[in-house]
């Protein structure tokens, strides 16, 4: 069955660090993968995505993820994390009737 | 401006009241979703739209159903709502596979 896994509930680091959430999936088929993120009190929003070609894709705020087919991860990353990059992270995966199944979610805190 | 809104933002309802969310968007999209999201478990599929009259059941449908009659309306209904439909509801829509998917603010909904 399809799953997404997002092994840390919490991530606390200090400001300036770098950051790699980790995400892993099961899929049969080529996965289509999402980052979202969602702030305090707010909605998710689109980070970047994985369809095809270049294993590793950037997205806004300056994040990037890499895509490894090897151990079925897509790890997003950060390098230098900032206070404001303190928010909750979803990791996401399409299916091919476009449901899309997320993660449970990763709780990110920066330290000033 | 693309947007999706979610009415009310807050609401409280007795156990056995019939519950209406409502939800539109104004990006034309033709594929719409609702999704509840609880602690510790992330986001979860209640129902997939793919345009109007054409739904199809997600993870959890049991105790929801849905309408759509314009592209770019779409409700969630619960009939006799019970408490553990407590939950934040969120709405959302994109403009079809491997596409980002845009998230109403959400509705907070809480059963007594």
């Amino acid at each position: 069955a399809q799953s997404v896994d997002q092994p840390d509930a919490h991530v606390t680091l200090s400001e300036g660090a770098s950051l790699e959430l980790r995400c892993s999936y099961s899929y049969s088929a080529a996965p289509y993968l999402f980052w979202y993120v969602q702030y305090p009190g707010q909605s998710l929003q689109f980070l970047l995505k994985y369809i095809t070609g270049d294993t590793v894709v950037k997205g806004t705020k300056g994040f990037e993820a890499e895509f490894r087919k090897s151990n079925s991860s897509f790890n997003l990353k950060k390098s230098p994390a900032h206070w404001s990059d303190s928010a909750k992270y979803f990791c996401a995966l399409e299916l091919g009737n476009e449901k899309i199944t997320f993660g449970a979610g990763t709780k990110l805190t920066i330290k000033p | 401006d693309m947007k999706v809104t979610q009415m009310p933002r807050y609401l409280i309802k007795r156990m056995g009241e019939n519950v209406l969310l409502e939800c539109g968007q104004d990006m034309s999209h033709e594929t719409m979703y609702w999704y509840r999201q609880d602690p510790g478990l992330g986001l979860q599929l209640i129902y997939i739209s793919y345009d109007v009259d054409s739904n199809s059941e997600g993870d959890i449908p049991k105790g929801y159903r849905v309408s759509r009659k314009k592209r770019e309306h779409f409700s969630l209904i619960l009939d006799s709502a019970k408490t553990n439909q407590t939950s934040v509801y969120f709405c959302a829509s994109s403009s079809g596979q491997n596409t980002e998917v845009f998230f109403g603010k959400g509705t907070r909904l809480t059963v007594v």
